[in-house]
C-alpha cells in the first residue's frame, strides 16, 4: 500500500448523474494529482494541486471539477459525463518541493463506467 | 515539451531469463526519470528513479535501470525474471526548469509477460 486511498473503487453512473471521487493521503504530502488512464492510451495528467492551490489544468473539460479542501484530500466532481469518460481515474501525491520529493505515490484508482 | 517512448507494447520472457523493458525520452535540461509498475486492478507503484549520480539505479523487487545520456534511454532490467513480475510497466520523465508542478510525462506502458 502506498498510503494513498481512493473511494469508491468502482463507480457506474449515467450521463445525467452527479458523483464525486475522493482521494485521501495521510503522508504529509503537499502536492496532489488526478490522472486519467484509458485503455490503450498513455496516462493523462488532469489536474495538479500544490499546497491546496490548483497549479495545472491540462485542458480538462468542465464536466470534471476538482476540489482540494486541504493537503490531505482531493475530490473530482463529475457531472453530465460522456461514455468516453469511462476510464481508471488515478490520484497521486508527492511530498512537496525540494530535493528528494520528486516521487509521486499513486492510489489504487477508481474504475469509472459511464452508461 | 517532454516525451517518453516505450517502443514495445509487450515483452515476453521465460522465467529465470533476464528481462529488459525499453524506454527513451526527450526533455529539456537534465531529466528526472522514473519507472512504475501496475498490477491488475491496482494503481501505479514506484520502482526506481534516476535524478543524478550513478547511471545504474537499483530499485524494488530486484529491478534496476541504466541511464544513458547519449542514447537518451533509461531501460529497465532484471537479471532473472519471475512469473510474479508480469505486469504493466511505465517509464516517466520530468524535465527542468519551469516544472513547478513536478509534472511527469508517462510512456504508453509495456506489458511484461513472464512465462513459467
Amino acid at each position: 500500500e502506498t498510503g494513498v486511498t481512493q473511494t469508491p473503487r468502482h463507480l457506474v453512473m449515467g450521463m445525467t448523474n452527479k458523483k464525486s471521487l475522493k482521494c485521501e493521503q495521510h503522508l504529509g504530502h503537499n502536492a496532489m494529482y488526478w490522472y486519467k488512464q484509458s485503455a490503450k492510451k498513455p496516462l493523462e495528467l488532469m489536474f495538479v494541486y500544490n499546497f491546496k492551490e490548483q497549479t495545472e489544468n491540462n485542458s480538462v473539460p468542465s464536466r470534471f471539477s476538482p476540489e482540494c479542501p486541504n493537503s490531505s484530500h482531493l475530490f473530482l466532481h463529475l457531472h453530465t459525463l460522456q461514455p468516453e469518460d469511462s476510464a481508471l481515474y488515478l490520484c497521486a501525491s508527492r511530498p512537496g518541493v525540494g530535493l528528494g520529493t520528486d516521487t509521486q505515490y499513486f492510489g489504487p484508482g477508481t474504475r469509472l463506467t459511464v452508461l | 515539451a517532454q516525451s517518453v517512448a516505450q517502443p514495445e507494447d509487450q515483452v515476453n520472457v521465460a522465467e529465470g531469463n533476464p528481462l529488459t523493458v525499453k524506454c527513451t525520452y526527450s526533455v529539456s535540461g537534465n531529466p528526472y526519470l522514473f519507472w512504475y509498475v501496475q498490477y491488475p486492478n491496482r494503481g501505479l507503484q514506484f520502482l526506481l528513479k534516476y535524478i543524478t549520480g550513478d547511471n545504474l539505479v537499483k530499485g524494488s523487487y530486484g529491478f534496476e535501470a541504466e541511464f544513458n545520456k547519449s542514447q537518451t534511454s533509461f531501460h529497465l532490467k532484471k537479471p532473472s525474471a519471475l512469473v510474479s513480475d508480469s505486469a504493466l510497466y511505465f517509464c516517466a520523465v520530468r524535465g527542468l526548469p519551469n516544472n513547478a508542478g513536478n509534472m511527469l510525462t508517462f510512456g504508453g506502458g509495456t506489458r511484461l509477460m513472464v512465462k513459467p
